[in-house]
């Protein structure tokens, strides 16, 4: 059980455009998801969590309106990178929260993403 | 200690050793740490979510044990096999919001 998937896995897309990417709980409903980006040799980092029904919180540093999540249902939430930069590319990988006991997250596999 | 920090980076042992790693953090306002095993192209599988001092938790031939008021945990894993190769993680939880900061973790390659 808790397993989370994350589409797609890797995409390559000109600069100025936008990418979407989607995290997904299979097998459980997850009010709370968060979004990380890892960049070479580092950890890595929250970018924003993602709450279902209700405006994404961002962590210090991260632009809400060039990283847009949405939140609509219980098992989906969306990443969009807009106006995608080749400093944009990097691991982007989202985790959801089962909120039980204990509180774990459950992460999705990531996205690669390559801005030319 | 100001961020989580994860030692050593990297790691290689024969099969049949044991072997174990340092995760080090702050110790004030601790809510909780969460160890996790991280395969290539996979998605990170979460070992344990510790929270009390003294705590040690097993799975399996893995084992973790946390100091809350020295800020450290060690994630010990015994008889070592290939498909033990990973890299480990722990995270920090920060608050009552679940946050999770992460170290760098250990890249753990075991050969026969």
């Amino acid at each position: 059980g808790a397993v989370v998937s994350q589409h797609p896995s890797r995409v390559i897309c000109k600069s100025g455009t936008s990418v979407k990417i989607e995290c997904r709980s299979l097998d459980f409903q997850a009010t709370t998801m968060f979004w990380y980006r890892q960049f070479p040799k580092q950890s890595l980092m929250l970018m924003a969590t993602s709450n279902e029904g209700s405006k994404a919180t961002y962590e210090q540093g991260v632009e809400k309106d060039k990283f847009l999540i949405n939140h609509a249902s219980l098992t989906l939430s969306t990443l969009t990178v807009t106006s995608a930069h080749p400093e944009d590319s990097s691991f982007y990988i989202c985790s959801a929260r089962t909120g039980g006991a204990p509180d774990t997250q459950y992460f999705g596999p990531g996205t690669r993403l390559t801005v030319l | 200690i100001l961020n989580v920090e994860q030692s050593p980076q990297s790691l290689h042992v024969q099969e049949g050793d044991s072997t174990n790693f340092t995760c080090s953090f702050p110790s004030s306002n601790f809510y909780a740490l969460h160890w996790y095993r991280w395969e290539t192209a996979k998605s990170p599988e979460a070992l344990f979510v510790m929270t009390l001092n003294g705590d040690e938790k097993k799975k399996g031939r893995i084992s973790a044990t946390l100091n809350t008021k020295e800020g450290y945990s060690y994630l010990y894993i015994k008889g070592s096999q290939p498909e033990d190769s990973a890299t480990y993680l722990c995270a920090r939880v920060r608050g009552t919001a679940s946050k999770l900061t992460f170290g760098t973790g250990t890249r753990l390659q075991v050969t026969l």
